[in-house]
């Protein structure tokens, strides 16, 4: 069965520094999705992305990520300088439209 | 803001029907009742989704009110695997799916 697969499943960085998390979608899928859960609380929606552009984005996603599809398979999530607070799980997820999204199993990111 | 209400946490025997219930008492005609859920830090995991018709997949079952302002997820024979917190998500389109704080299941063994 078709899954969202994201890497590296846990990833440790110091502050300040930039980090990439990847994901690469169902193939045939158009739609694509990060969301993030702090430890303990609700999975947020940050961003959606759909004909390699942002569709909608949250408060949170401010100047600090970006998204990027580099290629035909690769969905990425850029933070450019990692506070504290940026320590979380990231979950990726694509729908082939109005139809159910489905997640990857997400990347621990903490911030030291 | 989820436009749903669940309630926080229930309890269920091990084989027996664990029924979950949701109030979306705003929906809009055109917007899906979605279920999620998540296995501790899991990524969310996709169960059932409908309109106004009931639906039912090998996961799980949806039964929808004909005025559509509350659902009921059913999982026919609940085994401790089933121990995760459940999402009630209304959508409409590919929008973003906006997670509330869902119902915390336990199987019982």
């Amino acid at each position: 069965e078709p899954e969202v697969t994201q890497t590296p499943s846990h990833q440790v960085t110091q502050m300040g520094q930039e980090v990439i998390l990847r994901c690469v979608p169902i193939s045939n899928h158009l739609y694509f999705y990060w969301y993030r859960q702090i430890l303990g609380q609700k999975v947020e929606f940050l961003v959606s992305f759909y004909n390699n552009e942002i569709s909608e984005k949250s408060e949170i996603f401010d100047d600090q990520f970006s998204v990027e599809r580099p290629d035909g398979s690769n969905f990425t999530l850029k933070i450019r300088s990692t506070k504290l607070e940026d320590s979380a799980m990231y979950f990726c997820a694509s729908s082939v439209g109005a139809r159910a999204a489905f997640f990857g199993q997400g990347t621990r990111l903490t911030v030291v | 803001d989820a436009k749903t209400t669940q309630p926080p946490s229930m309890d269920c025997a091990e084989g027996r029907a664990a029924n979950l219930p949701c109030n979306h008492s705003t929906i809009s005609g055109n917007e899906y009742v979605y279920w999620y859920r998540q296995i501790h830090s899991q990524g969310p995991q996709y169960i059932i989704h409908g309109l106004k018709n009931n639906e039912t997949n090998e996961m799980a079952s949806l039964i929808i009110t004909e005025d559509r302002k509350s659902s009921t997820l059913i999982l026919p024979h609940a085994t401790l695997r089933d121990t995760a917190v459940y999402y009630c998500i209304v959508r409409f389109g590919n929008e973003k799916l906006t997670f509330g704080t869902g119902t915390r299941l336990t199987i019982i063994p």
